[in-house]
């Protein structure tokens, strides 16, 4: 079946530290790949998408890129800040309504 | 705009309890559903609807029930909660004018069942 596989966290970082995280997935056909982000008490939120192979996602600073023949889709951003501390999800979707979602990955980041 | 938003944001139930979570949202979007989020496990697609009396079930839908009567309302039932039932619950929307793969989150309710 179709799947997302997420590194596990936490992701403790330094301010103005790279990150990456890591995801991959399992999936017949083309799916529809996002990150949703989440901060501390709120519900997820869109932070970027791609909908076919070699498209570059990005929005504050963060970028992902499908990649069809690794089947993955890692997040990264040059220098994160304190603010970007929260869990990001990797999902994907076949051009419907339903997501399906990777388990999270925690990001911690200190001054 | 509200967005989508959720009642209560937290509650405590007792074994046997029944209770409603409410879920709104403004945008005038199709399609609207209901995940929980345990820990280890990511968000699991609980109900779904596709429009206003249109519901089917996702990937854990025993021991909730749905509705749609209206775009706007799509309210979560649990009938008889059970311990197993502690957890967080999103509701979601999308539509078809903004992408109806962008879903839409609220703020979550938290349940815990004793």
């Amino acid at each position: 079946g179709n799947s997302v596989t997420q590194m596990e966290g936490p992701v403790t970082l330094s301010e103005e530290a790279f990150l990456t995280i890591n995801c991959t997935y399992t999936a017949t056909g083309y799916p529809s790949l996002f990150w949703y982000v989440q901060y501390p008490g709120e519900g997820l939120q869109l932070l970027l998408k791609a909908t076919k192979a070699d498209d570059k996602g990005s929005n504050k600073g963060f970028e992902a890129t499908y990649r069809k023949e690794t089947t993955s889709f890692h997040l990264e951003k040059g220098s994160v800040q304190v603010s970007d501390s929260a869990v990001y999800f990797c999902a994907l979707s076949y051009n419907t309504d339903k997501l399906i979602f990777g388990t999270g990955t925690r990001l911690q980041v200190f001054p | 705009n509200a967005g989508v938003t959720q009642t209560p944001k937290f509650q405590v139930l007792k074994t046997g309890q029944s209770m409603t979570l409410q879920c709104a949202q403004d945008m005038n979007h199709e399609y609207m559903s209901w995940y929980r989020q345990d820990p280890g496990m990511g968000l699991r697609l609980i109900h779904y609807s596709v429009g206003a009396g249109i519901t089917d079930q996702g990937e854990v839908p025993n021991g909730y029930n749905v509705s749609r009567s209206t775009t706007e309302d799509f309210p979560l039932r649990l009938l008889s909660a059970a311990p197993s039932q502690t957890s967080v619950y999103f509701c979601a929307s999308s539509g078809l004018a903004g992408g109806r793969e962008t879903q839409y989150f609220g703020p979550g309710t938290r349940l815990l069942v004793l």
